[in-house]
């Protein structure tokens, strides 16, 4: 099993605020996803980082591959209650995709 | 219309009972999934599919199979429920994309309670 362990498990904050959220792993992946989850809902994609290093932007999303291919960081600029929602990460190796355990976000209005 | 779906959406049996939960896209995709989602768990892969004729157990196949009736259509079945298979369910497809690119999309899930 190829275990990817997310941080902070729950986070709720005010409006306007910054945040950043960890996904760490032992294992290297040859790609990484995040997904956002809302309630009564599946996963839907948001983005795929490939090469180690690699940085990619969403707006106000901002996500990172660490240089080994073993991380990933999610940062949200400006949070508004909109993103509030379930963010998941997921390593693919050898035609399987390996989920995290999420991170619950809440943005208070 | 949802590109995947799947019914029901909800169901409540007993200990003991069999239970099949069905999955069916438009997509048009060979790679078909069942995961499980368990509060602060994740997703765990159940078992996977890359074309009609191909079965595989992913991390969690304990006490589930699967069938693969058509290339639209992957239903999960447990054949003696048990109260710890209370969880939330998702079916997804991928497509393979160039440099591990592959792109899942996950249908609406079904709650199932095992009483």
């Amino acid at each position: 099993t190829q275990l990817l362990e997310q941080s902070p498990q729950f986070l709720s904050i005010q409006e306007g605020e910054n945040l950043t959220v960890y996904c760490n792993s032992s294992s290297v992946f040859s790609s990484l996803q995040w997904y956002r989850q809302e309630p009564g809902e599946g996963p839907v994609l948001l983005v795929t980082v490939v090469t180690g290093g690699e940085v990619k932007k969403l707006k106000r999303l901002t996500f990172q591959f660490g240089d080994a291919r073993k991380d990933s960081s999610l940062h949200i600029t400006a949070a508004q209650p909109g993103d509030t929602g379930l963010y998941l990460c997921a390593g693919y190796n050898f035609n399987k995709f390996y989920f995290g355990s999420g991170t619950k976000l809440n943005v208070k209005p | 219309d949802a590109d995947v779906t799947q019914t029901p959406r909800n169901r409540i049996t007993k200990t003991g009972k069999r239970i099949m939960l069905e999955c069916s896209q438009t997509k048009g995709h060979d790679r078909m999934y069942w995961y499980r989602q368990d509060p602060g768990l994740g997703l765990q892969l159940i078992y996977y599919s890359f074309d009609v004729k191909d079965i595989n157990k992913g991390e969690i196949s304990d006490g589930y199979s699967v069938s693969r009736q058509a290339q639209a259509k992957f239903s999960l079945s447990l054949e003696s429920a048990i109260p710890n298979q209370t969880a939330l369910y998702f079916c997804a497809t991928s497509e393979p994309g160039p440099q591990a690119r592959d792109t899942q999309y996950f249908g609406p899930g079904t709650r199932l309670t095992v009483l």
